[in-house]
């Protein structure tokens, strides 16, 4: 399976931060790679898809960059309520996966 | 507008079985392939099944092949997730996702609201 690891895996920052996180993968997936952002107790929610295209109704603070195996999601500037938890996954294998989460707390 | 919502969940004796359902509303779920994604309490998403438009295609993560079984009913607007063999591992938040990809691609637009699934003694 390909592997999905997210650096960092928890982060603190505050409000108009510009914030990065990474996701690498353990082959290359092209640009087979969606973030979604989940909040405690709700459902994920899609991000980014294909690397760098914005999902519908997103705001344009969230974007994304990178393909092969190197991955960026950014937030331009922080609102309250983008803290949340972070995953990107794959979609290039027929196993899709996910990394582990990078929680983003408020600091 | 897209409506996901899952039943069937509960708690589960180790090596019970258990069948989970997702009832889909405000597409034309026909046309759409779909996954069951799964959360262990504190811990970060799984994939776990995935279901082609015409259940021509199934996929499964290695940790369920062999002990789940993923089918859908076009005609009821649902999708379902037969679990046997359960195990304590197995205990999760359980969501159905629609998928707006294809086999290579899988894009997860909509979730639904998750089931818990708890297989304890």
């Amino acid at each position: 399976d390909i592997q999905m690891t997210q650096s960092p895996s928890s982060l603190s920052a505050s409000v108009g931060d510009r914030v990065t996180i990474t996701c690498r993968a353990s082959q290359s997936i092209s640009s087979y790679l969606n973030w979604y952002q989940q909040k405690p107790g709700k459902a994920p929610k899609l991000l980014i898809y294909a690397a760098s295209s914005l999902q519908s109704g997103v705001p344009s603070r969230f974007s994304g960059s990178g393909s092969g195996t190197d991955f960026t999601l950014t937030i331009s500037s922080l609102q309250p309520e983008d803290f949340a938890t972070y995953y990107c996954q794959q979609s290039y294998s027929t196993r899709r996966t996910f990394g582990q989460g990078t929680k983003l707390e408020i600091k | 507008e897209v409506q996901l919502v899952e039943s069937g969940g509960g708690l589960v004796q180790p090596g019970g079985s258990l069948r989970l359902s997702c009832a889909a509303s405000g597409f034309t779920f026909s046309s759409y392939s779909m996954n069951w994604v799964r959360q262990a309490p504190g811990k970060g998403l799984e994939w776990v099944s995935y279901i082609s438009s015409s259940s021509s295609t199934i996929y499964y993560a290695d940790s369920v092949k062999g002990r789940f079984t993923i089918s859908r009913d076009n005609a009821k607007n649902s999708l379902y997730l037969q679990m046997n063999s359960l195990r304590d591992e197995d205990t999760a938040v359980y969501y159905c996702a629609r998928d707006i990809g294809g086999i290579v691609g899988a894009t997860f637009d909509y979730w639904g609201q998750g089931t818990l699934v708890t297989v304890s003694s």
